[in-house]
């Protein structure tokens, strides 16, 4: 089983519509919870960082559920710049705080 | 304040031959991270660097190998270049327990 597990899509959704993501994770004593964004053949880059009591960011909401080891980003209001890869990342004092990365779910917004 | 940067943007090198690959971390972070990320797939984790030595390391052969600077800068050495060597590879900086950033990449081409 890997220890970050994402749907690999890809999602096609219409312009303006609201889309959801879901990632689990393997480790309960993982600590730090992150979405990434990385555009095609670019670097990826920090989207969110994702709290307990669940956060959000604009169009952007994350939600954190540590007891079924899951988490998920939520995206209303699709742009056409929001196609890309979403890159679910937690981390661990097991692992010495290194992330462990999804490999991402791919999400294409259609006009 | 300046991001990740990465040396060269773009190498292309033969079967056999020798690849560096430079990477300058955003200033005050210590911890160095390398991931290789062939075309169309995810991120794979090659090598973590902090202060000065080598943490961990991902499932890669020897011939993959780097260092750490004192000035926290990094290299990352691939000897013996095979074709399936050809990817992006992504360098990331971190302080503390905290999110990576990463630059924006070497494009490595073996023909």
């Amino acid at each position: 089983r890997k220890e970050v597990e994402q749907d690999p899509g890809p999602f096609n959704v219409p312009e303006g519509a609201t889309v959801a993501f879901n990632c689990t994770y393997s480790n309960s004593a993982s600590q730090s919870f992150f979405w990434y964004r990385q555009d095609c053949r670019k670097e990826p880059k920090l989207l969110m960082s994702v709290y307990s009591s669940g956060n959000e960011d604009g169009r952007f909401t994350a939600q954190l559920n540590r007891a079924s080891q899951y988490m998920s980003l939520l995206i209303r209001d699709s742009k056409l710049s929001d196609s890309a890869t979403y890159l679910c990342v937690v981390n661990t004092l097991d692992s010495n705080y290194q992330l462990i990365w999804g490999a991402g779910t791919k999400l294409i917004i259609k006009p | 304040e300046a991001g990740v940067t990465q040396s060269p943007t773009h190498l292309i090198k033969t079967r056999g031959q020798q690849a560096t690959l430079r990477c300058s971390p955003i200033s005050g972070h210590t911890s160095v991270y390398w991931y290789q990320q062939a075309l169309g797939l995810g991120l794979q984790f090659l090598l973590w660097y902090d202060e000065g030595e080598e943490r961990n390391r991902g499932n890669f052969p020897p011939r993959f190998s780097g260092r750490q600077f004192p000035n926290y800068s990094s290299e990352l050495n691939v000897n013996a270049l095979e074709l399936e060597d050809s990817a992006l590879y992504l360098c990331a900086s971190r302080q503390d327990r905290h999110e990576q950033f990463f630059g924006p990449g070497t494009r490595l081409t073996v023909l």
